[in-house]
């Protein structure tokens, strides 16, 4: 329907190993999948987004990969820092904007 | 240049009282939005304006109306406040069209508990 899945819901990873979290969508018309990182009690920040007109975005340590034929995105963190850890959330849009339930990322030191 | 800015922080009502949400951006971005968060649930879109005097219904309306006063502020009422509107509550602004391809600017948010 029109609901975006996040998976997993709760990701715990070792400092300096990667992290992935997976959305996966149903509505083909989307076409704008933005990623919001929320840190405990502050408000959702934008960290990258990309357009589906490209397969993949790189920002330093962050990445997105898309794939329209499979309807699903992924946000990348390599090289992950303690300050990395917050909850994680997708968005995709069309004529709405729908996001997922978020990813909580632990950062083990 | 403060961004989006909401007040008031932190609210406790008892049920069937009413209060407005305030936000205000100085971005000069034509669109804005509601939303409420709850826990496992993500942001929901409770309404979006496209911009000044016009409103529309996001995915969870219900309960709530809106005011886009002018192209900085966008209020949000509770006329008679229920349990299950207990929540955070983010207003976001954005450039150009509503629900475009552009990045949504948050608030702080505000925390409010229904008794």
């Amino acid at each position: 329907g029109e609901n975006v899945e996040q998976h997993p819901s709760t990701l715990s990873v070792q400092e300096g190993d990667s992290a992935v979290i997976k959305c996966t969508y149903s509505d083909s018309a989307s076409n704008y999948f933005p990623w919001y990182k929320q840190e405990l009690g502050k408000r959702p920040q934008l960290i990258i987004d990309i357009r589906s007109n490209v397969g993949e975005k790189k920002d330093q340590r962050i990445a997105v990969t898309l794939n329209k034929t499979a309807k699903h995105f992924s946000l990348h963190i390599t090289e992950t820092q303690p300050e990395d850890s917050a909850v994680y959330f997708c968005a995709r849009r069309d004529d709405k904007i729908i996001f997922g339930k978020g990813t909580r990322l632990h950062i083990l030191p | 240049n403060a961004g989006v800015t909401q007040t008031p922080k932190f609210q406790v009502l008892k049920t069937g009282q009413s209060m407005t949400l305030q936000c205000a951006q100085d971005m000069n971005h034509n669109s804005m939005y509601w939303y409420r968060q709850d826990p496992g649930m993500g942001l929901r879109l409770i309404y979006y304006s496209a911009s000044e005097g016009t409103t529309d219904k996001g995915e969870v309306p219900n309960g709530y109306n809106v005011s886009r006063l002018n192209k900085r502020e966008f209020s949000l009422r509770l006329e008679s406040a229920a349990p299950s509107q207990t929540s955070v509550y983010f207003c976001a602004s954005s450039e150009g069209a509503a629900l475009s391809n552009q990045p949504q600017h948050f608030g702080d948010g505000t925390r409010l508990s229904i008794l």
